[in-house]
C-alpha cells in the first residue's frame, strides 16, 4: 500500500524565515500530487498541485514544490514566512487509488 | 464560491448511541469523499461516492458505520453505536471526479463519551 510521509511533525520558524516542509511518497508509479493547507479553525485547503510537466510547482501564497522522481519526494518551500503562515501543513498522493494524506506538518511563524 | 456545506460543526454523544452527519457537495461534483482525521494525523479515507454510487468503502468499518447518497447529491454518514474509539473529525470533501483537486468542508468534530 502506498505511503506518505512528511518527515517534521512540527517546525518553528521567525518571520522572514525560509521554509522547506519534506514529503516522501512510497508508491513506484504514475502520481498526481498535492500539498493541502489547514489554517486555525479554518477547514483543509488546496496549496499546490503536481500532476504532469514542470516538477517545479507554484502556489498560492508563494509557495512552491519541487517534485524529484528519483527520489520519490515533493517538498514544500517558500522563501519567506509570514506570520499567516502558520498552519497545518499536509501532503498527499493519489495513484490511481484513493487519495492518501501523510500526518501533517505543524508550522508555527513566531515574530 | 461554492463551498462543501457539512453539519452539525460538533456533536457530542454516548458511547452505544447513533449519530448521524450531512454532507452538501459543491453544486454539480460527482465525486464525493467522507474522510475520518484523528487528531494528530491526516484525513482517511472511509467512503467515496461516484454519483450514488459506492466506489470505495474498504476502510469503512461496515459493522458500525453506513454512508449514503440516495439522489447523488448530498449524503449522510452514520455511526451506530457509537464507541469511544470513534471520537474525531469527519471530514467531507467533494470534486469532479478523477485525479482532480478535492474540495473540503469544515468536517464534524465527534466526541463520545
Amino acid at each position: 500500500a502506498q505511503s506518505v510521509s512528511q518527515h517534521n511533525h512540527h517546525v518553528i520558524l521567525s518571520e522572514a524565515a525560509s521554509l522547506e516542509l519534506g514529503c516522501n511518497y512510497s508508491y513506484g508509479g504514475t502520481v498526481n500530487l498535492f500539498w493541502y493547507v489547514q489554517y486555525p479553525g479554518q477547514h483543509l485547503q488546496l496549496l499546490l498541485k503536481y500532476f504532469s510537466g514542470d516538477p517545479l510547482v507554484k502556489g498560492i501564497k508563494g509557495f512552491e514544490a519541487e517534485f524529484i522522481k528519483s527520489k520519490f519526494s515533493f517538498n514544500l518551500r517558500k522563501p519567506s514566512v509570514q506570520w499567516s503562515d502558520t498552519a497545518e501543513y499536509f501532503c498527499a498522493v493519489n495513484a490511481g487509488t484513493p487519495l492518501v494524506f501523510g500526518k501533517g506538518t505543524r508550522l508555527s511563524v513566531i515574530a | 464560491e461554492a463551498e462543501v456545506a457539512q453539519s452539525p460543526r460538533y456533536k457530542i454523544t454516548e458511547k452505544s448511541q447513533a449519530v448521524a452527519f450531512w454532507c452538501d457537495p459543491i453544486s454539480g461534483h460527482a465525486t464525493l469523499y467522507w474522510y475520518r482525521q484523528i487528531l494528530g494525523q491526516g484525513p482517511e479515507l472511509l467512503v467515496q461516492f461516484q454519483d450514488e454510487s459506492v466506489v470505495d468503502d474498504s476502510q469503512l468499518p461496515k459493522d458500525r458505520f453506513s454512508a449514503e447518497r440516495l439522489k447523488g447529491v448530498d449524503s449522510t454518514l452514520k455511526i451506530q453505536p457509537a464507541e469511544l474509539g470513534d471520537s474525531a473529525m469527519y471530514l467531507c470533501a467533494s470534486g469532479p471526479g478523477g485525479y482532480n483537486e478535492q474540495f473540503f468542508g469544515p468536517g464534524t468534530r465527534l466526541t463520545v463519551l
